[in-house]
């Protein structure tokens, strides 16, 4: 069954240090998402990705946040300088559809700021 | 703003037992409402999408149900297993743009365990 793959699933960094998180979405779909969930919190909308760029973000996403789809299968999420309060669960989802349509969401990456 | 609410926050039932996990939001403009499991330090696994238009969706020993008007869905869990045990997510999304209503809003979740 295809599904939503990110990498890594653990990450540790030092605060200022840049990362990228790693997705591939199910080959199929067109429409990609960044979701985070803080630890004990609930699971928060970042961004969504629609022909090769930012169809809508939160206010959650500013800049130091960026995202791209370098090629055809891969979809990251870029933080530029990390502090500690990104430290969190990231998701990865993709939808085959715009607003109507499920969403599949990846394992996620545990990041941690130090 | 769009709010998704769900109770209970926990619940802890025998096995066997058939159980109703319900969802609350503020705003009825929406396109979908979905349900998803978590397991801990895990992704989140699709388990029913109800489409505005519709009033329930069944999927195995599960099935959710959707009031729009009044803003409220229950996911509904027959014979209860202790593979069950997870927390289950409610999630929606609305119809306005701007402030990020492309993405779901998300509960807080039901942590449910069944104990064997």
């Amino acid at each position: 069954e295809p599904e939503v793959t990110q990498t890594p699933s653990h990450q540790v960094t030092q605060m200022g240090q840049e990362v990228i998180l790693r997705c591939v979405p199910i080959s199929n779909h067109l429409y990609f998402y960044w979701y985070r969930q803080i630890l004990g919190q609930k699971v928060e909308f970042l961004v969504s990705f629609y022909n090769n760029e930012i169809s809508e973000k939160s206010e959650i996403f500013d800049d130091q946040f960026s995202v791209e789809r370098p090629d055809g299968s891969n979809f990251t999420l870029k933080i530029r300088s990390t502090k500690l309060e990104d430290s969190a669960m990231y998701f990865c989802a993709s939808s085959w559809g715009p607003l109507n349509t499920e969403a599949f969401f990846g394992q996620g990456t545990r990041l941690t700021v130090v | 703003k769009q709010e998704v609410t769900q109770i209970p926050a926990a619940l802890s039932v025998p096995e066997g037992e058939n159980l109703v996990l319900n969802c609350s939001f503020t705003d009825s403009a929406i396109y979908n409402l979905q349900w998803f499991r978590q397991d801990p330090g895990k992704g989140l696994t699709s388990l029913l999408l109800i489409q505005s238009s519709q009033r329930e969706q069944t999927s195995g020993r599960l099935n959710a149900s959707l009031d729009k008007s009044s803003g409220r869905s229950t996911l509904y869990i027959a014979a209860s297993q202790p593979g069950d045990s997870a927390t289950y997510l409610c999630a929606v999304r609305g119809m306005y743009s701007g402030g990020g209503a492309d993405g779901l809003t998300f509960g807080k979740g039901t942590h449910l365990i069944i104990q064997p």
